[in-house]
């Protein structure tokens, strides 16, 4: 399986955007990127997901390399509840979709 | 919001009992996964389903079994709990692009 590379750590000010990157360069044409938190005592959960295009939801946006080597997750004004470990994770599509190998992941921080 | 649950939420037991967690979800959704996450690392998938009596194992492996006999329930059993048992267990369902997780079940065996 492709696998990610993601900074241990990063730090951001309330209302400041934030820019988590995410190195995936052995990805295969049918994986998907897929980006999922997890805040303190909680299980993880989903924020976005995209296969070659940029991506926009109520989250967050995903912003995609043209080779897809690399992608961005970018969280436009940071609020405390953002503070989370973020993972970036590949998913093949498929059958086997959904089988999701998790990584150390980035801790976020967020400062008041 | 995702239905999905996990019971008990913590639990502290005995080296040697049988143990079950259970997970339930109210989505219909086919697919369904364990995780078991130690404090502070990363999760590990050690158990998956793809649907009614479809079972396999993750990439970590797990002394633990499960059934899928319901589309709603995917237990998961250990036979003799032991303290390196000791984690969280995380269930989770795959929605359409994205997982659903239950809030876990913490475990202690003393």
């Amino acid at each position: 399986d492709a696998k990610t590379t993601q900074p241990n750590s990063m730090e951001s000010n309330e209302e400041e955007p934030v820019h988590l990157p995410c190195n995936h360069s052995t990805i295969s044409g049918t994986d998907y990127i897929h980006w999922y938190r997890q805040l303190p005592s909680q299980g993880p959960e989903y924020v976005i997901h995209g296969l070659t295009s940029n991506v926009n939801n109520r989250m967050a946006s995903l912003a995609i390399a043209e080779d897809r080597k690399s992608s961005t997750l970018i969280l436009h004004r940071a609020t405390l509840r953002d503070a989370a470990v973020y993972y970036c994770i590949l998913s093949r599509g498929g059958t086997s979709y959904g089988k999701l190998t998790f990584g150390q992941g980035t801790i976020l921080t967020v400062h008041p | 919001e995702a239905d999905i649950y996990q019971t008990p939420r913590y639990l502290v037991i005995g080296t040697g009992k049988k143990i079950t967690l259970e997970c339930s979800q109210t989505m219909g959704h086919d697919k369904m996964y364990w995780y078991q996450q130690d404090p502070g690392m990363e999760l590990h998938l050690i158990h998956y389903s793809y649907g009614v009596n479809s079972t396999e194992k993750g990439d970590l492996s797990s002394e633990s079994t499960v059934s899928r006999i319901r589309t709603e329930h995917f237990p998961l059993t250990l036979e003799s709990a032991r303290p390196s048992h000791t984690s969280q267990y995380l269930c989770a369902t795959q929605g359409r692009f994205e997982q659903y997780f239950g809030p876990g079940t913490r475990l202690t065996v003393t």
